[in-house]
């Protein structure tokens, strides 16, 4: 079946331009997760949606992340005027509200910012 | 706040028997997950202890004394494939954050 999709794979940017990453969860999977990886480093946690809702944005690393998630289903996490040091793999996961100990992870999106 | 320290690296010959060992501190705890990551890949769940004791599936086993706060993962048999990174991760204090320890990098060496 369909797991965890994420898009672009990919990103180069120039500072201070805006990104986009999207994540399309598993079907049927109310909650949502992203988080970032620099290399060789473990996940930071960003930011969990319950359905549509973001119940604590306190992840962000700053005021220029943002995130959403429309219809339960696809989420966007936005960065604003990006600078180099956000440089890293953003992973996105879901899980069954029932199961949330079982988190699945989509292939990231490795973005990188000259 | 949250922190969990694992060893950095482990190196171990094949067939051999690893312990990865996880050690946390959280102001709420809801159970000790961990993951597995290839190089480039993406995370993979392999077990979670919500109890004391240890959890089998397969050639993995999870265990947990949450009076210690601590809890290992133990990987028997061990095959060229089982080289990757490997996360513990804690729910956090307000139940829908999760952390993840640095990770442990597993060689598995002929």
């Amino acid at each position: 079946g369909a797991g965890v999709s994420q898009s672009p794979s990919n990103k180069v940017t120039e500072k201070g331009k805006d990104v986009e990453l999207r994540c399309d969860p598993i079907s049927g999977h109310t909650a949502l997760y992203w988080y970032r990886q620099s290399l060789g480093q473990g996940l930071e946690f960003l930011i969990y949606f319950q359905g549509n809702s973001a119940p604590d944005k306190s992840g962000l690393p700053s005021d220029r992340f943002s995130a959403e998630r429309t219809g339960g289903s696809v989420s966007t996490l936005t960065i604003q005027r990006t600078q180099q040091e956000d440089s890293a793999v953003y992973l996105c996961a879901s899980s069954p509200m029932t199961v949330q100990e079982t988190q699945y992870f989509g292939p990231g999106t490795r973005l990188l910012v000259l | 706040g949250q922190s969990l320290e694992q060893p950095s690296e482990v190196t171990a010959v094949e067939g051999a028997i690893v312990q990865i060992n996880c050690t946390y501190q959280t102001s709420g705890f809801y159970g000790l997950s961990w993951y597995q990551q290839h190089d480039g890949g993406a995370p993979t769940f392999l077990s979670y202890n919500a109890l004391d004791g240890l959890e089998e599936t397969g050639r993995f086993s999870s265990f947990l004394s949450r009076s210690d706060s601590y809890g290992y993962l133990l990987l028997q048999e061990l095959q060229m494939k089982d080289s990757a990174s490997y996360f513990c991760a804690v729910r956090g204090d307000n139940f829908n954050k999760f952390y993840f320890g640095s990770g442990t990098k597993l060689n598995v060496k002929p």
